[in-house]
């Protein structure tokens, strides 16, 4: 039972490129939320889902996409990164009626 | 918009000392008050308070939530370096659509 995991670990980027961040479950949980995390700001909401299928936006979703078409699946997606964007990015999971978030280990991303 | 606000930002202590973290919320349609520790990566879970004036506690820790007052506090006992983290505090609001809101997190350091 590996939980939420998260791919890449790290990743650079140059200004301009995409690339998509992944996040997988395997406690079977409708819910999944992508946060991001800087330096002295907590974490902060940048989507989240409700279930396979369907997305929301949360408090900083400007620049990012996502996209869940397996339940257990979660990706989130920089069409053309920004220095701005370097970050640490957490992507959680919980139950339906449960409200506690589960995280993963986090992806760190550079934009040069 | 919903608001988290934990004081200090950061505490240096000794082992052996006593602390306190302070949480006060705003979070609309408010369900619950979480507390998580955060070492190098992910965030992981501590308690999750619903009720006002009830304790929850685990070993040294402990927490208390005032929903009249909308604060919440974080009490760490006999305090070891392995305490040291980040301990972040989240409100979390709505029904179907339930999401956490966090603050920017207390640095605690604990010295020997």
């Amino acid at each position: 039972n590996a939980g939420v995991t998260q791919t890449p670990k790290f990743r650079v980027l140059k200004t301009g490129q995409s690339m998509t961040l992944l996040c997988a479950q395997d406690m079977n949980h409708e819910y999944m939320y992508w946060y991001r995390q800087d330096p002295g700001m907590g974490l902060r909401l940048i989507h989240y889902s409700v279930g396979e299928g369907t997305t929301a936006k949360g408090e900083v979703p400007d620049g990012y996409n996502v996209s869940r078409l397996k339940k257990q699946n979660f990706l989130l997606g920089l069409e053309s990164a920004a220095p701005s964007q370097t970050s640490v990015y957490f992507c959680a999971s919980r139950a339906p009626l449960l409200e506690t978030q589960y995280f993963g280990p986090g992806t760190r991303l550079l934009v040069l | 918009e919903d608001k988290v606000v934990q004081s200090p930002l950061s505490l240096v202590v000794h082992e052996g000392d006593t602390v306190t973290l302070n949480c006060s919320y705003e979070v609309t349609n408010f369900r619950s008050l979480l507390w998580y520790k955060q070492e190098k990566k992910a965030p992981t879970f501590l308690f999750m308070l619903t009720s006002s004036g009830i304790e929850k506690k685990s070993g040294r820790l402990s927490s208390i939530l005032d929903k009249k007052e909308l604060f919440s506090i974080l009490n760490i006992t006999a305090t070891q370096t392995g305490d040291s983290a980040i301990y972040l505090c989240a409100g979390g609001s709505g029904g179907s659509n339930y999401k956490l809101t966090f603050g920017k997190g207390t640095l605690l350091t604990v010295n020997p």
